[in-house]
């Protein structure tokens, strides 16, 4: 059974840092990996999505890299902004019923 | 139009109600979901819809019923719920027309049933 593990659960940094999120899950057999947004009692937002024959994708300060066969993930987020503080999911597809398995999150608050 | 609305956004209800979600997306996508997500934990896939049929059950109760009457509109009949059904009731949708897929998720409704 496919398990998505994040770590770390929380983090607190300053504005302007660059970090790291990190996903990894057991069954290296995904079809793609999600990353998405969730700001408190809100749904969620697509921010990067990396297909199983992909490395890498950007979008802005945002860079997700995918290495399956370790089956591990990472969101690199540049320059963090207040406006970066959020919970942020990763997420796996494993099959072509598009089904979605999800990450407990990283809570991530970004301090002026 | 690319959003996906959800109503209504909050809803309380006691264990012998019945009530309805309602879920809604114009972007022409073929594919619709119900998560449920409880506090500090992540969304659970509830049902799947493809193509207005439904595709994937996840072992949820009877107690929840869902509903496709058109591409367009998911619904979620909820009757005699528990306590412990109280959570975030979250929305998606994909367009299932095109690889590869994102979901496009609504904002949620947040159920408390006492």
């Amino acid at each position: 059974k496919q398990e998505v593990t994040q770590i770390p659960a929380a983090l607190s940094v300053p504005e302007g840092e660059n970090l790291v999120l990190n996903c990894s899950f057991t069954d290296s057999a995904i079809y793609n990996l999600q990353w998405f947004r969730q700001d408190p009692g809100k749904g969620l937002t697509s921010l990067l999505l990396i297909q199983s024959s992909q490395r890498e994708q950007t979008s802005g300060r945002l860079n997700a890299s995918l290495d399956k066969s370790s089956g591990r993930s990472t969101l690199y987020i540049a320059a963090s902004q207040p406006g970066d503080s959020a919970t942020y999911l990763c997420a796996v597809s494993e099959d072509s019923s598009y089904k979605l398995i999800f990450g407990s999150g990283t809570r991530l608050l970004v301090r002026p | 139009d690319t959003e996906v609305t959800q109503t209504p956004k909050h809803l309380v209800m006691g264990m012998t109600n019945k009530k309805s979600l309602k879920c809604e997306q114009h972007m022409g996508h073929r594919a619709m979901y119900w998560y449920k997500q409880k506090a500090k934990k992540p969304p659970e896939l509830m049902f799947v819809y493809s193509y207005e049929k439904l595709s994937i059950n996840e072992s949820v109760p009877s107690r929840f019923s869902p509903e496709c009457p058109n591409s367009s509109l998911l619904n979620l009949h909820l009757h005699a719920l528990q306590p412990e059904d109280s959570a975030l009731y979250l929305c998606a949708s994909s367009p299932r027309t095109r690889w590869p897929e994102t979901q496009y998720f609504g904002p949620g409704t947040r159920l408390l049933v006492l």
